[in-house]
C-alpha cells in the first residue's frame, strides 16, 4: 500500500520563477491539503483540494494555487516566488470519512 | 497568541526517563487533535489521535482537556530513538480540513 508521494524531492529555484510540486494520495484518499514548513517552526496550511476544487484555504497569497485531477493527485504551484518562500513543502492526504491526515516526504524549495 | 502553542524545549532527558509536552489551544471550537512525530528534515508522521478519553499505545499516552484547553503527551522509559520534534495539531471539525500545528517541542534522549 504506497503512501503519500511527492516530486521532486528538492528543488532550487531564483527570485520570480514560478514552480510546480506534484503530490500523490495515499491509496483509498480523496482529499488533498498542502503545507510550508519553514524551519523551526509547524507546518502552514496552504490550502485543501477535495473533488477537484478548493475547499479551504490558509492565509497565503494568491501567488499560491493548486489544482486536484480526477485521480485525487495535486500540484502546487507558486508564482512569482521570493525568497521567503524557501521552505519544506508537504501534501497531506486523508479521506472524506476522516479528519486524520497523513503526511508525504516533502519538496524541499530553495529560492535563490 | 498564537492558535496552538507549545514549549519549543528542547527537553533534554536519560534514557528511561519519564517525559511530558503540553500543548494549548486557543479556539474552543476545537474538535480534534493529534500528535506528530517529525524527525530532521523529514516529514511529520501520526503519533496518535487524541480522544477525550485519553488514550495509550505503548509507552505513549495522549490526554485532553478541553476545560483547560490543552493536550497532553506522555513518554515512559524514553529511548534513544524517541529522539525527536513532537508537533501538536489540532482541527475545528466539520469538514474544515485545515490542521493548525503548534512550533514543535524537541525532545533529546541521553544516554
Amino acid at each position: 500500500d504506497a503512501g503519500v508521494t511527492q516530486s521532486p524531492t528538492h528543488l532550487i529555484k531564483t527570485r520570480g520563477q514560478q514552480v510546480t510540486l506534484r503530490c500523490s494520495p495515499k491509496s483509498g484518499h480523496d482529499t488533498v491539503s498542502w503545507y510550508q514548513q519553514a524551519l523551526g517552526q509547524g507546518p502552514q496550511f496552504i490550502f485543501q483540494y477535495y473533488e477537484e476544487e478548493e475547499r479551504q484555504r490558509g492565509n497565503f497569497p494568491d501567488r499560491f494555487s493548486g489544482h486536484q485531477f480526477p485521480n485525487y493527485s495535486s500540484e502546487l504551484n507558486v508564482n512569482a516566488l521570493l525568497l521567503g518562500d524557501s521552505a519544506l513543502y508537504l501534501c497531506a492526504s486523508s479521506n472524506r470519512h476522516s479528519e486524520t491526515q497523513y503526511f508525504g516526504p516533502g519538496t524541499r524549495l530553495l529560492v535563490l | 497568541r498564537k492558535e496552538v502553542e507549545q514549549d519549543p524545549g528542547p527537553f533534554n532527558v536519560p534514557e528511561g526517563a519519564t517525559v511530558a509536552f503540553n500543548c494549548t489551544y486557543s479556539n474552543s471550537a476545537s474538535q480534534s487533535f493529534f500528535w506528530y512525530r517529525q524527525d530532521c528534515r523529514k516529514e511529520p508522521k501520526l503519533l496518535m489521535s487524541v480522544y477525550s478519553s485519553g488514550n495509550e499505545d505503548g509507552r505513549f499516552t495522549a490526554q485532553l482537556n478541553r476545560a483547560s484547553q490543552y493536550i497532553s503527551l506522555l513518554i515512559r522509559d524514553s529511548k534513544l530513538s524517541d529522539s525527536a520534534t513532537y508537533l501538536c495539531a489540532v482541527n475545528k471539525g466539520g469538514n474544515t480540513g485545515k490542521l493548525i500545528f503548534g512550533q514543535g517541542t524537541t525532545l533529546q534522549v541521553k544516554p
